[in-house]
């Protein structure tokens, strides 16, 4: 099994509709969470972090569910700028030592 | 402006040869890192370097090498015994501060071993 999974997609949706990508990790001891979005061959860059308690930052919704080692991202009012691979990253390594294992990435293109 | 500078951006390297990507930071980050993204595949970790003169294997570290002599440099060598060295490879630094520690990444160096 692998450490973080994810649906690879694509996921091509119409712009302004909502999307949810869903994220399994296999490792209980896992500290932190993240959602990072790469753009077509560029470097990750941090979407934002997944707490306990879920977290909201615009259009974009984290949830995370210790129990069920599950984290979801959920993009509301899709825009064309949205289009991009979607990692779920999480952190194996305890305080100040981050090890992160990287999903494969699902790919979501928003159709006009 | 801060931020993570990786050179070259593609590199073209001949089977056999060893070769250097260089990464250099200045934030003032004391963590940095090396993965590799292959198609399809998610980044895998290949050396870690928490401190200056101080360095960890990843997961994938068979046939690289690193050194950390300075904070702000973190480079990365690729030997002739890496088997499938063509890859994307990108470097990142972070805070050693608290644990939701965002890792900024460099925009990577393409290798490819012909």
């Amino acid at each position: 099994r692998k450490e973080v999974e994810q649906d690879p997609g694509p996921f091509n949706v119409p712009e302004g509709a909502t999307v949810a990508f869903n994220c399994t990790y296999s490792n209980s001891a896992s500290q932190s969470f993240f959602w990072y979005r790469q753009d077509c061959r560029k470097e990750p860059k941090l979407l934002m972090s997944v707490y306990s308690s879920g977290n909201e930052d615009g259009r974009f919704t984290a949830q995370l569910n210790r129990a069920s080692q599950y984290i979801s991202l959920l993009i509301r009012d899709s825009k064309l700028s949205d289009s991009a691979t979607y990692l779920c990253v999480v952190n194996k390594g305890g305080f100040g030592n981050e090890k992160l294992t990287f999903g494969t990435g699902t790919r979501l293109t928003i159709i006009p | 402006d801060g931020g993570i500078t990786q050179s070259p951006k593609y590199l073209f390297r001949k089977e056999g040869q060893n070769v250097t990507l260089s990464c250099e930071q200045n934030l003032n980050h004391d963590a940095m890192y090396w993965y590799r993204q292959d198609p399809g595949q998610g980044l895998r970790l290949i050396y870690y370097s928490q401190i200056v003169n101080d360095f960890q294997k990843g997961d994938i570290a068979e046939g690289y090498s690193v050194s950390r002599e300075k904070k702000e440099s973190f480079p990365l060598t690729v030997t002739s015994a890496q088997k499938n060295p063509t890859a994307f490879y990108l470097c990142a630094s972070s805070t050693r501060q608290g644990l939701n520690n965002e890792q900024f990444f460099g925009p990577g160096t393409r290798l490819t071993v012909l």
